[in-house]
């Protein structure tokens, strides 16, 4: 059964450096996602991503915070600088294209993302 | 996207089934109910999904009262391994809303036991 991977699976960096999450997608998927879980706390939305644009996107998705589909497999999340309240489970998802089929997301395994 | 309530833990005995409800009283007529589950550490996983009928597939069913106030979301055999965080999630039709955030609440615990 295909399914969406990310890298790495677990990632430290110290504050105010550069991150990239990676993603691989499902391959007919054409709809990707962004998601993040802090510890203990509920799964946010970041960003929803279609088309190469960016179609929509939460609070928490600033200026800080890029993503890319840098060819046709990966989708990226890019944090410029992180702070310490990025410390987080960041899940990647997607879903098919086209009417009642996007039902479902399916979601990567997540990427742990610990500031220090 | 309508607000959604659900208790904050279950328990349920193994081989039993587990009924987890949720309401829903501000579902308008075009939001679909769906439910996923996030077993610990992983990613959220589809379950199932429904506008006004019961639905049933190999992982449960979905109970949707004629009102659509609420739901219920019925796992016939619980094994060990559908311990998990589930999460009832209003959604308006993807015909109109393609692409469309999932927003998770806090969901419920559910702790299969032995």
């Amino acid at each position: 059964e295909p399914e969406v991977t990310q890298t790495p699976s677990h990632q430290v960096t110290q504050m105010g450096q550069e991150v990239i999450l990676r993603c691989v997608p499902i391959s007919n998927h054409l709809y990707f996602y962004w998601y993040r879980q802090i510890l203990g706390q509920k799964v946010e939305f970041l960003v929803s991503f279609y088309n190469n644009e960016i179609s929509e996107k939460s609070e928490i998705f600033d200026d800080q915070f890029s993503v890319e589909r840098p060819d046709g497999s990966n989708f990226t999340l890019k944090i410029r600088s992180t702070k310490l309240e990025d410390s987080a489970m960041y899940f990647c998802a997607s879903s098919p294209q086209g009417g009642r089929e996007v039902w479902e997301q399916y979601f990567g395994p997540g990427t742990r993302l610990t500031v220090t | 996207d309508a607000k959604t309530t659900q208790p904050p833990s279950m328990d349920c005995a193994e081989g039993r089934a587990a009924n987890l409800p949720c309401n829903h009283s501000t579902i308008s007529g075009n939001e679909y109910v769906y439910w996923y589950r996030q077993i610990h550490s992983q990613g959220p996983q589809y379950i199932i999904h429904g506008l006004k009928n019961n639905e049933t597939n190999e992982m449960a069913s979905l109970i949707i009262t004629e009102d659509r106030k609420s739901s219920t979301l019925i796992l016939p055999h619980a094994t060990l391994r559908d311990t998990a965080v589930y999460y009832c999630i209003v959604r308006v039709d993807p015909l109109y809303n393609q692409g469309g955030k999932l927003i998770f609440g806090q969901g419920t615990e559910l702790s299969v036991k032995p």
